[in-house]
């Protein structure tokens, strides 16, 4: 069974703070992915990774870092958290097949809210 | 335009009975197509994915019409249980597995 994890379900932090949100994924997935989940907006693309030490920029990339040290785990980076990025982060991972896109696995999420 | 475009719902529809949800997409390369079920405060999870031929699972079946850029999805025989939110997932052509999801239909059946 493929297991996502994050690091933590609820978060308060205050504004400014540098924040880090972890996850790890046990079924030796290339891709991993962060994304931000908002009531009206849907899921958006922060950042994604389809190995290690690579990542690329998806949709709403400003003001969040990643990093990609290790297969198995993905960082999400708030360099200084504001209150704009109070929300559900979601980290997902996937296989890389050899058509199309494959089915992506979700961590639980965590809430973020910052003050 | 939106890259990919639901109707939000709520669709609220008594148990037994059979619904459909449709989705819109821009990119006319697009090439692959996926519904994905998210529970209240859940993580989404992938319901089935969407061919070209069409393709049913149990209650569940999806439909692709590329003439006209949706897809569908048409439950019947609903159960209290499919009570969530529905998102249509496309993968623009090209890229490196990145997808776009929908904001979601939100389907609640009721006893």
């Amino acid at each position: 069974d493929v297991k996502v994890t994050q690091s933590s379900r609820y978060l308060v932090k205050r504004t400014g703070e540098k924040v880090f949100l972890e996850c790890v994924q046990d079924m030796d997935h290339e891709n991993m992915f962060w994304y931000r989940q908002d009531p009206g907006l849907g899921l958006r693309l922060i950042y994604f990774s389809y190995d290690v030490k690579m990542k690329e920029k998806g949709d709403i990339p400003e003001g969040y870092s990643v990093s990609r040290e290790k297969k198995e785990r993905f960082s999400l980076i708030l360099e200084s958290a504001s209150t704009n990025q109070t929300s559900m982060y979601l980290c997902a991972s996937s296989f890389i097949p050899r058509q199309g896109p494959y089915e992506q696995y979700f961590g639980p999420g965590t809430r973020l809210t910052v003050t | 335009r939106k890259e990919v475009e639901q109707d939000p719902g709520p669709f609220n529809v008594p148990e037994g009975a059979t619904v459909a949800f449709n989705c819109t997409y821009s990119n006319s390369a697009s090439q692959s197509f996926f519904w994905y079920r998210q529970d209240c405060r859940k993580e989404p999870k992938l319901l089935m994915s969407v061919y070209s031929s069409g393709n049913e699972d149990g209650r569940f079946t999806a439909q692709l019409n590329r003439a006209s850029q949706y897809i569908s999805l048409l439950i019947r025989d609903s159960k209290l249980s499919d009570s969530a939110t529905y998102l249509c997932v496309v993968n623009m052509a090209g890229g490196y597995q990145k997808v776009t999801f929908g904001t979601g239909t939100k389907l609640q059946v009721i006893p």
